[in-house]
C-alpha cells in the first residue's frame, strides 16, 4: 500500500531534549516536506526537499534540522525542542512537480513541557 | 512572498444542500497550481481537487468543483449535494510552476466545514 509513515503518533518532551520525528515513504517519490499545523495558522512549511541530498527552507525553520540521504527518508530533528515547538507535525511527499498531490503522512502531536 | 487567505474559519452546511468555501491568494508569479486539501477529524490530510492557473476551465471532481478566477486571484471550492462525510477542515494551497520556487508551498489557514443532518 502506497503510504508516507511518520513515527511516532504521539511524543511528550521535555525542553531541551533533542529528538527525531521520522518520515518514510514507499512511493519513490522525489519531492518531500515537513508542515507544522497550529490553531489558526494552517499548515506553514517547515523544510523541503526536492531529492536527495537536497534540501531546502520553507517559511518556519527556525530550530529544526532536516536530512535527506535516502530517497525514502527525510526525518525531522528538534535539537533543543522548546514549548513554541509544540504543535502537529505533518510529513508529505509527491514525485517531481508542483502539480503533483501532496500524500501526506498521519500526523505527529507533539508537545515540549 | 504568496499568502493564501481563506476568510470563512468556519461554515456550515444542511446536508444535501450546497457550499462555498472562499480562497483567496496573492502572487506575482503568472504560473502555479492551487489546490484543496481535505482534513477529517482522523487528521489525515487528503486531496480534494487542483487547479492549474493556465488552465481557463475550472476543475470538476464528481459533487467537488471549483470557480477560478485568475485576475481576481480567487480560488473557491463548491461542494454539491453536501454528504456527512464532508465534514472535515478545508485547506486552500498555492504551489509555484517556476522550479526555483516550486518546492514551496503556501497553506491557508483552514476552514471547518459542519454538516447538519
Amino acid at each position: 500500500e502506497a503510504q508516507v509513515t511518520q513515527n511516532p503518533r504521539y511524543l511528550i518532551t521535555v525542553t531541551g531534549k533533542k529528538l527525531t520525528v521520522t518520515c518514510s515513504q514507499n512511493m519513490n517519490h522525489e519531492y518531500m516536506s515537513w508542515y507544522r499545523q497550529d490553531p489558526g495558522l494552517g499548515l506553514r512549511q517547515i523544510y523541503y526537499s526536492m531529492n536527495v541530498e537536497v534540501t531546502d527552507k520553507g517559511d518556519v525553520p527556525e530550530g529544526y534540522k532536516v536530512s535527506r540521504k535516502e530517497k525514502r527518508n527525510f526525518p525531522l530533528i528538534l535539537e533543543s525542542p522548546s514549548p513554541n515547538q509544540t504543535s502537529l507535525y505533518f510529513c508529505a511527499s509527491s514525485r517531481a512537480g508542483a502539480n503533483e498531490k501532496l500524500f501526506f503522512g498521519s500526523g505527529t502531536q507533539l508537545s515540549v513541557l | 512572498a504568496q499568502t493564501v487567505t481563506q476568510s470563512q474559519p468556519e461554515m456550515s452546511v444542511q446536508e444535501a444542500e450546497t457550499v462555498t468555501l472562499s480562497c483567496t491568494y496573492d502572487t506575482s508569479e503568472s504560473d502555479y497550481y492551487l489546490f484543496w486539501y481535505k482534513q477529517p477529524p482522523s487528521r489525515q490530510m487528503i486531496l480534494v481537487i487542483r487547479q492549474e492557473a493556465y488552465k481557463q476551465q475550472n476543475a470538476t471532481e464528481n459533487r467537488f468543483s471549483v470557480n477560478f478566477q485568475k485576475a481576481a486571484k480567487s480560488f473557491s471550492l463548491k461542494i454539491s449535494d453536501s454528504q456527512l462525510g464532508d465534514a472535515a477542515m478545508y485547506f486552500c494551497a498555492y504551489r509555484s510552476a517556476f522550479n526555483t520556487n516550486a518546492g514551496k508551498s503556501t497553506f491557508g489557514d483552514g476552514t471547518t466545514l459542519t454538516v447538519k443532518p
